[in-house]
């Protein structure tokens, strides 16, 4: 079955640094999407990415985050400046359209220090 | 007003028993909903969608939906310790491909 791929699984990251989170979609989909998970909370939506653009974002999606589809696979999410309520689980999730549902990657799991 | 509303449990159900979950929606025009499975440290997973008003089966899931009283369910029927997990409803309120919204999930025990 068609996975979605995201690496690293883990991260560790000092406050202030940058990091970069990368995703692999489902090949035949076409709508992209970035979701975290802080620790006993809700998942809640970041952005959503279609035919190379931000076709909406949250709140939460502010300067210090960007998204990017470098070539025809890869999407990934920058954050410039992390901060220590940076830590979460973030996860890629990819849809082919319509109605579907998201088929979710396994997540990074980010940690600031 | 919270978007989408879950009990959080833990609810805990003997195996074998129906498990009976529930999701209450705030946006009168949503089109869309899902339940997601979520394991501990893991992703969430897929196991229903639902869209018409009704009830929607498959295996040992059921989905219903009542619009009207802005409500979704899933019932897990023959429940076993491996359903053991959170379970998440989300919501696409404007339908297409406008992102989901989650509750903020269940947590199903199943008592071997």
């Amino acid at each position: 079955e068609p996975e979605v791929t995201q690496t690293p699984s883990h991260q560790v990251t000092q406050m202030g640094q940058e990091v970069i989170l990368r995703c692999v979609p489902i090949s035949n989909h076409l709508y992209f999407y970035w979701y975290r998970q802080i620790l006993g909370q809700k998942v809640e939506f970041l952005v959503s990415f279609y035919n190379n653009e931000i076709s909406e974002k949250s709140e939460i999606f502010d300067d210090q985050f960007s998204v990017e589809r470098p070539d025809g696979s890869n999407f990934t999410l920058k954050i410039r400046s992390t901060k220590l309520e940076d830590s979460a689980m973030y996860f890629c999730a990819s849809t082919v359209g319509g109605n579907y549902g998201y088929t979710f990657g396994s997540g990074t799991r980010l940690t600031v220090v | 007003q919270k978007e989408v509303e879950q009990n959080s449990g833990p609810l805990s159900v003997p195996e074998g028993a129906i498990a009976s979950l529930n999701c209450t929606y705030s946006d009168r025009v949503s089109q869309s909903f899902f339940w997601y499975r979520q394991y501990s440290g893991k992703s969430p997973e897929l196991i229903m969608s639902i869209y018409s008003n009704g009830d929607k089966e498959d295996g040992r899931f059921t989905a219903q939906l009542n619009k009207a009283s802005q409500y979704v369910s899933l019932l897990i029927r023959d429940s076993q310790p491996s359903d053991s997990a959170t379970y998440l409803c989300a919501v696409n309120r404007r339908g297409g491909n406008t992102p989901l919204v989650f509750g903020k999930g269940t947590r199903l025990s199943v008592i071997a």
